[in-house]
């Protein structure tokens, strides 16, 4: 059984740029959430996508958009980046969908440093 | 709201003292609870949930909804046991997305 795997690990860019960040869900997962973790605080929730549809949002701005594949692996992509941007982006799958009880899986997330 | 507080930043303990985390959430519905774990340079990891009422690593951790809190407690703490810990709050009808505290940082001295 596979974990979940995240790429690239570190990514500099500079502000106005864009960036995609990929995740490949753990195996049999059909369900994947993201994350923003800036420094010293707990993750935050970006969207989660359940079988190719965005399945819920958080209080993240339009130009933070993703993507789930037919094999479940999914993007998250983030056009005109800010300086406050720069964060570790973590990527989880789970089986399931919907339920509040599903356990998330984490990846080893995607440090994003925005100059 | 729906929010996770844990008060604590640090919390410091020697070898063999007891460990009480504290986990305070807001939420109006049922709440699904979790305790996650990150050890030095290893990724976010489940350590327990609400529902499944076991004990890990000697870890344990009781929902009061009354105080509205699921703090995580360990009798005798062991070395091993320093690491990041964030407490969750799954929310219903929104994906089972995730609410995380601002984590505690345990350090557990010889």
């Amino acid at each position: 059984e596979t974990g979940v795997t995240q790429s690239p690990t570190h990514l500099i860019k500079t502000r106005g740029q864009q960036v995609t960040l990929r995740c490949s869900s753990q195996s049999g997962h059909n369900t994947v959430s993201w994350y923003q973790q800036a420094l010293g605080q707990g993750p935050q929730f970006i969207f989660q996508y359940y079988r190719e549809e965005e399945n819920g949002r958080g209080n993240f701005p339009p130009r933070f958009s993703g993507l789930q594949f037919p094999n479940y692996s999914s993007e998250l992509n983030v056009n005109a980046l800010e300086l406050d941007d720069s964060a570790l982006y973590l990527c989880a799958s789970s089986l399931g969908g919907t339920s509040a009880k599903n356990i998330q899986y984490f990846g080893a997330g995607t440090r994003l440093s925005v100059l | 709201a729906q929010r996770v507080t844990q008060p604590e930043k640090l919390l410091s303990v020697f070898k063999g003292a007891p460990v009480e985390l504290k986990c305070n959430y807001s939420y109006s519905g049922s709440p699904e609870l979790f305790w996650y774990v990150q050890y030095s340079r290893q990724r976010l990891q489940l350590l327990l949930r609400h529902i499944s009422r076991e004990s890990i690593k000697g870890f344990t951790a009781d929902l009061n909804k009354g105080e509205t809190s699921f703090h995580l407690k360990k009798p005798f703490a062991q070395e091993e046991d320093s690491a990041m810990y964030y407490c969750a709050l799954s929310v219903y009808n929104q994906g089972g997305k995730l609410i995380f505290g601002q984590g505690t940082e345990l350090s557990v001295k010889p």
